[in-house]
């Protein structure tokens, strides 16, 4: 099983570049999750989406922006790039049953990447 | 912001020792669901549990144990007779009921030295 998929798993861009990072999972989950983790900082939300075509922002959403197509696929981008948004991100998902969410995310291995 | 707070940035202790982690959370909402995760040094996210709002009976799992009072907005977490392999970071994260608003603690770092 592959359970939840992120690419790149390595990146470095340069300040002002562009790049979209992509997630999928085989698991039919509804909810899907991206976070970036910081030393020190925990698991930070940047967005999350309940179901197809929604979205929310969480606690970091600025300078990101995500996309949610279809059941299986939640990408994040970074329009242009900043220093501060170097972090290893992960992606994650969970279930929906009966209207309430079973808790368990499934998390992608992560994402490091780095803004020169 | 509703945040969760785990005031140990670090602990470390001896093997065999107990340990409790502590995690304070704060929330609006009548339900909700609480979690630990263990993120050991290789880096991926490893799920202990989940508890919902209106069940505040502790959890004895193996060696781990956790105490959950909605008194004081509290969910901690006790490794008994702890090991080498529990070196890890630890994190306490609450969730909505339907999902949103799934935060994370910052995390404790829990040593155990041989």
């Amino acid at each position: 099983n592959a359970g939840v998929t992120q690419t790149p798993k390595f990146q470095v861009l340069k300040t002002g570049q562009s790049m979209t990072l992509q997630c999928a999972q085989d698991m039919n989950h509804n909810s899907m999750y991206w976070y970036r983790q910081d030393p020190g900082m925990g698991l930070r939300l940047i967005y999350y989406s309940a179901s197809e075509g929604t979205t929310d922002k969480g606690e970091v959403p600025n300078g990101y922006n995500v996309s949610r197509l279809n059941k299986r696929e939640f990408s994040l981008r970074l329009e242009s790039a900043a220093p501060s948004q170097t972090s290893v991100y992960f992606c994650a998902s969970s279930a929906i049953e009966g209207g309430w969410v079973t808790g368990e995310l499934f998390f992608g291995e992560g994402s490091r990447l780095t803004v020169l | 912001a509703q945040k969760v707070t785990q005031a140990q940035t670090e602990i470390s202790v001896v093997e065999k020792e107990d340990v409790t982690l502590d995690c304070v959370y704060e929330t609006r909402d009548t339900t909700y669901y609480l979690f630990w995760y263990k993120q050991p040094p290789s880096g991926e996210l490893v799920f202990l549990i989940r508890r919902n709002s209106f069940d505040e009976q502790n959890e004895i799992s193996g060696r781990y144990s956790w105490n959950f009072q909605k008194s004081t907005s509290s969910f901690n977490f006790t490794i008994t007779a702890s090991q080498v392999v529990d070196s890890a970071v630890y994190f306490c994260a609450r969730s909505h009921r339907y999902g949103q608003n799934f935060v994370f603690g910052p995390g404790t770092r829990l040593s155990v030295l041989p």
